[in-house]
């Protein structure tokens, strides 16, 4: 029973093409987010919705679009892929007011 | 925008060792929390503490959030294999938009 869980685990493309990545939780959380850890793991905050509302955009590019059908899921598309791209993106989850994400497994994303 | 130092940033220890290391930060914090990510997973909570002051324990951890806010330590005892790992902090004030902002990180080694 994973409680936060994304899809694919690995991704390898290559540059200019457009991917998703997919995320899910069963936890009932209403919050969830999108991270990125470059190389040097380094865990920066991409994105934050609340209940399918977008609450945090931090300065992403453009070409980056999350989408939220539905508060258990959380999907990121990015489009025309830039080398700079490669890094791992966590989903994560956290129940509003109590703060603790709980993260999935990571993406780890390679543009070559 | 604000930033938080661990320190130290990689540890070499030997099994059975107490480990300490500190997450500082140039801003006030409301909320400090202490996540593990263990290689190709995504970070798992540790400890969350939500008052100046707090020491909490979960097993051999022991973290404490610091009176001025702007710092928390985390200890392990009588370290054991499975503490391999990046240890990460992550800081989170509860005004405006409520976002985790995570350490560098702390890398710790066993040595055998």
């Amino acid at each position: 029973d994973t409680a936060v869980s994304q899809t694919p685990k690995y991704l390898v493309t290559q540059m200019g093409n457009d991917k998703s990545i997919k995320c899910e939780q069963n936890l009932g959380h209403d919050t969830m987010y999108w991270y990125k850890q470059d190389s040097k793991k380094f865990l920066k905050i991409m994105f934050s919705y609340n209940n399918k509302e977008l609450i945090i955009n931090e300065t992403v590019p453009n070409r980056f679009s999350p989408k939220s059908p539905d508060k258990a899921h959380l999907n990121l598309h990015i489009n025309s892929l830039e080398l700079g791209d490669s890094a791992v993106y966590f989903c994560a989850s956290s129940q509003r007011g109590k703060f603790e994400a709980f993260f999935g497994q990571g993406t780890r994303l390679t543009v070559v | 925008g604000q930033q938080l130092n661990q320190s130290p940033q990689s540890m070499f220890i030997q099994e059975g060792e107490d480990v300490s290391m500190n997450c500082t930060s140039s801003s006030i914090f409301n909320t400090w929390l202490w996540y593990k990510q263990d290689p190709g997973e995504g970070p798992v909570l540790l400890i969350a503490l939500y008052k100046a002051g707090e020491l909490t324990s979960n097993g051999r951890l022991t973290a404490q959030f610091g009176i001025t806010r702007k710092d928390s330590f985390l200890n392990i005892s009588a370290s054991i294999p499975s503490d391999v790992g990046i240890y990460f902090c992550a800081g989170l004030t509860h005004f405006g938009n409520e976002k985790l902002t995570f350490g560098t990180g702390t890398r710790l080694t066993i040595i055998p």
